[in-house]
């Protein structure tokens, strides 16, 4: 199975200030057709996980331009670049490369 | 797009359950579909997936053998059957579409299971 870490696990920050997640996979996450399958999902306070971007950087629609994703083959970040409150939640990033798809341990992200 | 999750509860070790996730708003059978789990102690894991036109199931390793995914494309129905239940498989179980680009991007509600 292809293990996902993240750093950090938790990332307090201020309103209005930019903050970073790291993912790390244990294998290439590029598949045979040349796309990267590393998605990056929210999951707020009681509620499932929410879609954020996927292929490295592809925005889901609706996600606001503040969220950015960049990275390749095992390495990834997103960034968000003015916190605001309701980005208050957990990120996962996870790969889509291949069964079964697997999940990092998550970052809280709260506000100081 | 909305998926309603349905089933789920308490159980007894080695006891069965089945949920549904009923799927609307887009053409189901047109896309695979997921089953996750979430619990503390193990975070989000992939459990089932099964191809648009039902053909094609895959299971995790803890899941063959006891879980059954199906689906009724007539109904846009989505189902697990879970048996043999253990304490291990308490968890928020949450069915999901599998897009087109390896992405999830339509989640159900999530639906409690307590096997205990």
């Amino acid at each position: 199975d292809i293990v996902m870490t993240q750093t950090p696990l938790s990332s307090p920050v201020t309103l209005g200030q930019p903050a970073s997640i790291s993912c790390r996979s244990s294998q290439s996450l590029v598949k045979s057709d040349g796309n990267t399958y590393l998605s990056w999902l929210q999951q707020r306070p009681g509620q499932p996980p929410r879609l954020l971007l996927y292929k490295i950087s592809s925005r889901f629609s609706g996600v606001p331009d503040r969220f950015s994703g960049s990275g390749t083959e095992t390495d990834f970040t997103l960034k968000i670049s003015r916190v605001e409150a309701e980005d208050v939640g957990i990120y996962y990033c996870m790969q889509g490369k291949q069964f079964p798809f697997t999940f990092g341990p998550g970052t809280k992200v709260d506000i100081k | 797009v909305q998926l309603l999750q349905s089933g789920g509860g308490l159980v007894q070790p080695g006891g069965s359950l089945s949920l549904s996730c009923a799927a609307s708003g887009f053409t189901f059978n047109q896309y695979s579909m997921i089953w996750f789990r979430q619990s503390p102690g193990r975070g989000l894991e992939w459990v089932s997936a099964i191809g648009g036109a039902g053909r094609d199931t895959y299971y995790t390793d803890s899941a063959k053998g006891r879980f059954t995914i199906s689906r009724d494309n007539s109904k846009s129905m989505l189902y697990v059957q879970m048996n043999s239940l253990r304490a291990e498989d308490t968890a928020m179980y949450y069915c999901a579409v599998w897009g087109p680009n390896g992405d999830l991007p339509y989640w159900g509600q999530g639906t409690l299971v307590t096997v205990s």
